[in-house]
């Protein structure tokens, strides 16, 4: 089973600063034919189902702000969220699409 | 614009069953490979099942296999998921998710459909 284990649980961060969300994978993602990583990033408001931010590690999602980014590969991933607005405030969650049996991390959660 | 719309949740009793459905439109459903995905109050995403274009091969979370059934039907743009053996820790808003263009990321979500388990 691919456990996903997210960093840190919850985030707090003032308006205009870097946020950094990691997500730890327990076996790679990474798919060495096609040099991708089977990973993607969720944005999930109050109330609301999540948002696709992020997929194949680092591919921004259409309409997605560029100030959301992710990177890494492997089994270590990173989304970064530079100058964070008030909009921002979420539980932020990472997925590996690389098993057939799916999984999520716990999640992080940012306020500001 | 893709639409997935989630029915069939409410209150059930342990040991019951219920078919949860979702329709889909603004896309070729018959296109993408489906997941269910749950949520249980105040916890995060769980990953269900997964079912691809034609409705064979299908995957479930260890969690869930055995108990949980999931279809679709390409001629009415729906996808489903047959709960048996309901219990408390069921008790979780689902959500239907269509699967991305280019890959399995989880591209499009339904606002899902509360499922509570209780006697």
């Amino acid at each position: 089973d691919f456990v996903m284990t997210q960093s840190p649980e919850s985030l707090a961060v003032s308006l205009g600063e870097r946020a950094t969300i990691n997500c730890k994978s327990s076996q790679s993602v990474l798919l060495s034919s096609t040099n991708k990583n089977f990973l993607a990033w969720y944005q999930q408001k109050a109330g609301q189902p999540p948002k696709l931010l992020i997929y194949w590690a680092s591919t921004r999602e259409s309409g997605v702000p560029d100030r959301f980014s992710g990177s890494g590969s492997g089994t270590d991933f990173t989304l970064t969220i530079t100058s964070v607005q008030a909009e921002d405030v979420a539980v932020y969650y990472c997925q590996q699409y690389y098993s057939t049996l799916y999984s999520f991390g716990q999640g992080t959660k940012l306020e500001i | 614009e893709v639409q997935l719309v989630e029915s069939g949740g409410g209150l059930v009793q342990p040991g019951g069953s219920l078919r949860l459905s979702c329709a889909a439109s603004g896309f070729t459903f018959s296109s993408h490979s489906m997941n269910w995905v749950r949520q249980a109050p105040g916890k995060g995403l769980e990953w269900l099942s997964y079912i691809s274009r034609s409705g064979t091969p299908t995957y479930y979370a260890d969690s869930v296999r055995g108990r949980f059934t999931i279809s679709r039907d390409n001629a009415k743009n729906s996808l489903y998921l047959q709960i048996d053996s309901l219990r408390a820790e069921d008790t979780a808003v689902y959500f239907c998710v269509r699967e991305g263009d280019s890959g399995s990321y989880s591209a499009s979500w339904g606002h899902g459909t509360l499922v509570t388990v209780s006697s």
